[in-house]
């Protein structure tokens, strides 16, 4: 079965600093993806970032990367440049290995992030 | 667009009724999710539907039953609802496995 581990119940951050969110996954798979997810206190899930197993590269929108780092089955998020309206929880996802399993998502329990004017 | 739609926003049941979340999704999306959100817990999966005319169970799928209506629409009925599954409830849907799922805004059930 998978498992998304984020070690970092909340964390803080100075504004314009950056910051990483930790998540570790375990799965004896080869083919998966991973995603990274944005929760305000609106309560919406805002889709941030998704890296596949065999991307060579690590994944990068915009203020957001992702360390991938497949031997040690980490998936961390960075963002760059933190600003106010980056306070929110983070979910960090998996989706299965292929066949029938790869439509599952499975999340972690998440990271509230606080950023500091 | 609308994206995904769920209906209804807030609920408060007494234990033992009955009710069905509804969503629907205009994004002609393969795969349709329902999951739970508790306070320290994430987002758990209840039941998903990887393409019309089937269903999964995922982690937590008990007390609860799903039907997959057509590609757009995904139920969830609780058939006796218990004060445990006070949550809010999310919807989602995708359109493969290695894109984004898309998430409607929740719906707040309360049973009391």
């Amino acid at each position: 079965a998978q498992k998304i581990t984020q070690t970092q119940p909340g964390m803080f951050v100075q504004e314009k600093e950056a910051v990483t969110l930790d998540c570790t996954y375990d799965t004896s798979d080869q083919s998966y993806g991973l995603f990274w997810y944005k929760q305000p206190s609106s309560g919406e899930m805002i889709f941030l970032i998704y890296q596949g197993s065999y991307d060579e590269q690590n994944a990068t929108e915009g203020r957001y990367s992702l360390n991938f780092q497949k031997a040690r089955k980490s998936a961390n998020l960075v963002i760059s440049a933190s600003q106010l309206g980056d306070s929110a929880m983070y979910f960090c996802a998996m989706r299965g290995p292929s066949g029938a399993g790869s439509y599952q998502l499975t999340f972690g329990k998440g990271t509230k992030l606080s950023v500091i004017p | 667009n609308a994206g995904v739609t769920q209906t209804p926003k807030f609920q408060v049941l007494k234990t033992g009724q009955s009710m069905t979340l509804q969503c629907a999704q205009d994004m002609n999306h393969n795969s349709m999710y329902w999951y739970r959100q508790d306070p320290g817990m994430g987002l758990r999966l209840i039941y998903y539907s990887a393409s019309e005319g089937t269903t999964d169970k995922g982690e937590v799928p008990n007390g609860y039953n799903v039907s997959r209506l057509n590609k757009r629409e995904f139920s969830l009925r609780l058939e006796s609802a218990a004060p445990s599954q006070t949550s809010v409830y999310f919807c989602a849907s995708r359109a493969s496995k290695d894109t984004e799922a898309f998430f409607g805004q929740g719906t707040r059930l309360t049973v009391v």
